[in-house]
C-alpha cells in the first residue's frame, strides 16, 4: 500500500458542483501540502499544513479550501468547481527537521466540465 | 519575481550520458532539489543540494553553483525507464519551494 494516499485518483464533475479530494498518510509526518500540476507549468502550491491547527495558504489559495483533520489526513475542497480549476492534484508530506523532502502521493486527476 | 529555467524537452540515447541544466533567479536560496516523474505518476526524490559541488547518487549526480544561479543534473548509463520529466525545485528564503516546468527526458534505443 502506498504511504500517501489520496481518494479518488479520477473524477468528473460539472461546473459549480462541490468536490472534495482526500488525503491520508501512513509515514508519520507532520506537514502536509496540496499542489496543482497542470502541462507545461511548474507545480504550484494551494494550501500547506505544518500540523493539525496549522493551516497556510499557498500561492494559488483562491477557489480552494482545506481541513487537517488529523495527522494523518489532509483534504482539499473546491467549494464550487470552475473549468480552469481541471488539473492533476497531488497531495505531499515530509517530516519537520528534514531536509524537507517531499513524498507525493499518485495524484487526483479532476475534470471539470 | 521568482524564476526557474529548464530545458522543455530532451532526447538521449541508451547507454549515453545526459546533463539537464537548471539555472534559477529567487529571493534567496535554503536548498534546490531535483524530482523524477514519470508520466501520470507522482514526483520522486532524486537529489538535495545546499553546498556548492557534486553530489553523486549511483548513475545520478547533481551540482549546485549558488553563485551562478545554477544547477545540473547527470544521468549516466541511461535506461530506457529513465525515460520521464526531471523537475528542479529551489526552496527559498521563506522556505518555499519554487518549481521549474521540467525537463522531458526521451530516451532512444
Amino acid at each position: 500500500d502506498a504511504d500517501v494516499t489520496q481518494t479518488p485518483r479520477n473524477r468528473i464533475t460539472k461546473t459549480g458542483k462541490r468536490i472534495m479530494l482526500e488525503c491520508s498518510q501512513t509515514k508519520g509526518h507532520d506537514r502536509m501540502y496540496w499542489y496543482r500540476q497542470d502541462p507545461g507549468l511548474g507545480l504550484q502550491l494551494i494550501y500547506y499544513s505544518f500540523d493539525v491547527k496549522d493551516i497556510n495558504k499557498g500561492e494559488i489559495s483562491d477557489g480552494y479550501s482545506v481541513s487537517r483533520q488529523a495527522q494523518a489526513k489532509f483534504s482539499l475542497s473546491l467549494e464550487s468547481a470552475i473549468p480552469n480549476q481541471t488539473a492533476l492534484y497531488f497531495c505531499a508530506t515530509s517530516a519537520s527537521g528534514t531536509t524537507g523532502e517531499l513524498f507525493f502521493g499518485e495524484g487526483s486527476r479532476l475534470t471539470v466540465l | 519575481g521568482q524564476n526557474i529555467d529548464q530545458p522543455t524537452e530532451m532526447t538521449a540515447t541508451e547507454g549515453a550520458i545526459v546533463q539537464i541544466n537548471c539555472t534559477y533567479q529567487t529571493s534567496g536560496f535554503n536548498g534546490l532539489f531535483w524530482y523524477q516523474q514519470h508520466a501520470g505518476e507522482a514526483p520522486t526524490f532524486l537529489s538535495y543540494n545546499v553546498l556548492d559541488g557534486l553530489e553523486e547518487k549511483g548513475r545520478f549526480s547533481s551540482f549546485l553553483s549558488r553563485s551562478k544561479g545554477y544547477s545540473y543534473l547527470l544521468l549516466k548509463e541511461l535506461q530506457m525507464k529513465d525515460s520521464a520529466s526531471y523537475l528542479c525545485a529551489v526552496r527559498d528564503s521563506n522556505y518555499q519551494l519554487i518549481w521549474g516546468a521540467g525537463t522531458k527526458l526521451i530516451i532512444k534505443p
